[in-house]
């Protein structure tokens, strides 16, 4: 079983460069988000979707996009890396639209843009 | 819009104290969530609390819901090595899930 997984863990980016971050759950969950942590700041929401084909902006969307074409994968795309995108990035899943069920988290994205 | 402010940022104990970390919501909440993330690791969900006033237990660690649902608190009791890292509430707003900034607990031996 394993849950959510993320890859890379680890990339390196130049700035203007183009990237998408992989997630992928196989507990069948119609919830899935992606957060970026930076130090003293907590989580902070990007994107979450409630279901395939359905996709929202969170707190911080500005410079990522998102797509849900089927219920386990929920990639996000960098279209033009900048280094205020360095952070660590956590794509997380939940069994119903994010109320009341528990969040599980893939191993995190850390990403370096130079 | 609604926000889940947590305190304090940063704690240090000696190991054997005791640690509270404080959780508040500019609005009432349907449930608060609690999760640990280890140094260098990812959130892991600890408890989920629902009722007004309501009070679970796991261990050495005490979870509660303020009677207005605004609030939450995490207590740990005679802390060990082991409970190092961060610790998040979070709520839900509309579709979403929003996270707390954490309290980071360090323990001193």
């Amino acid at each position: 079983n394993a849950g959510v997984t993320q890859t890379p863990k680890f990339q390196v980016l130049k700035t203007g460069q183009s990237m998408t971050l992989q997630c992928a759950q196989d507990m069948n969950h119609e919830y899935m988000s992606w957060y970026r942590q930076d130090p003293g700041m907590g989580l902070r929401l990007i994107h979450y979707s409630v279901g395939a084909g359905i996709t929202d902006q969170g707190e911080v969307p500005n410079g990522y996009n998102v797509s849900r074409s089927t219920t386990e994968d929920f990639p996000l795309r960098l279209l033009s890396a900048a280094p205020s995108q360095t952070s660590v990035y956590f794509c997380a899943s939940s069994y119903s639209r994010g109320l009341g069920t528990e969040a599980f988290f893939g191993q995190g994205t850390r990403l370096t843009v130079v | 819009g609604q926000q889940v402010m947590q305190i304090p940022q940063y704690q240090h104990v000696q190991e054997g104290e005791d640690f509270t970390t404080y959780c508040n919501s500019s609005t009432t909440l349907s449930n608060i969530q609690w999760y640990k993330q280890r140094p260098g690791g990812h959130p892991v969900f600890l408890i989920q609390l629902v009722k007004s006033g309501e009070v679970k237990k796991q261990k050495r660690l005490t979870f509660q819901f303020g009677e207005a649902k605004k609030n939450s608190s995490l207590h740990i009791t005679a802390t060990q090595t082991t409970d190092v890292g961060t610790y998040f509430c979070a709520g839900p707003r509309d579709d979403k899930i929003i996270f707390g900034k954490g309290t980071r607990l360090h323990i001193l031996p």
